[in-house]
């Protein structure tokens, strides 16, 4: 079992829906959880991080985190193509002295104009 | 937010030369800095763990001489590729984490595209 899974995607929303992305994580002693968003040939950019469960919200971002169920997903409301790019969902286990920052492979996001 | 710099953005190379790769914090100590490999349409992949004044610790299957990493200071880590070959051409990416709370998030650099010719 994979640390961390996301859906490959690619997932095509029109312009101004809402686009939900998913990502479930296989430890349970997990403590945060972020979300990077990467535009083709560039690095990763963070989006969101989230640390309790629940909602958060920054702007058009909303990230979710179910501990029990070991999931976190993220919004993104009135989509923009601007948008489309893949999202990797990371994962930090709290391990003395060592990081431990596992990602998913990434959803690929299209918002179609 | 934290700023990490990441030099040269692309190189080339022929086959058998080595290729140093650096990576900055400007503007806070890095303690620890991460290099990731990554392949077209793939995810990061984690090479290896880069701490201040002591040895890199290197995940499984890295090879240690291959890839040569040194963080002499607070703010700067260097990844070697050695005798580069083709199979090495990928993107690299360093990040790094702000202060030492491990749980803290990650600052990437902007990466380093690698061709070997």
């Amino acid at each position: 079992q994979k640390e961390v899974e996301q859906n490959s995607g690619p997932l095509s929303v029109p312009e101004g829906a809402i686009a939900s992305l998913n990502c479930t994580y296989s430890d349970r002693g997990s403590q945060s959880f972020f979300w990077y968003r990467q535009y083709s040939g560039k690095s990763p950019e963070l989006i969101m991080s989230i640390y309790s469960n629940g909602d958060k919200e920054d702007g058009r971002f909303t990230a979710q985190l179910n501990k029990a169920s070991q999931y976190v997903s993220l919004l993104i409301r009135d989509s923009q193509p601007s948008d489309s790019a893949t999202y990797l969902c990371a994962v930090n286990r709290r391990q003395t002295g060592a990081n431990n920052l596992f990602f998913g492979t990434g959803t690929r996001l299209t918002v179609i104009p | 937010g934290a700023v990490v710099s990441q030099h040269p953005s692309r190189v080339i190379c022929k086959s058998g030369t080595s290729v140093k790769i650096e990576c900055r914090s400007l503007d806070f100590q890095a303690t620890t800095m991460f290099w990731y490999r990554q392949f077209p349409k793939k995810s990061l992949m984690l090479m290896a763990t880069s701490n201040e004044g002591s040895k890199a610790t290197y995940e499984q299957g890295v090879e240690k001489d291959k890839f040569l990493i040194n963080h002499a200071s607070l703010t700067l880590s260097t990844l070697t590729v050695t005798s580069a070959h083709p199979e090495d051409s990928s993107f690299y990416i360093c990040s790094a984490r702000s202060g030492r709370d491990v749980t803290g998030e990650l600052f990437f650099g902007e990466g380093s595209r690698l061709t070997v010719l």
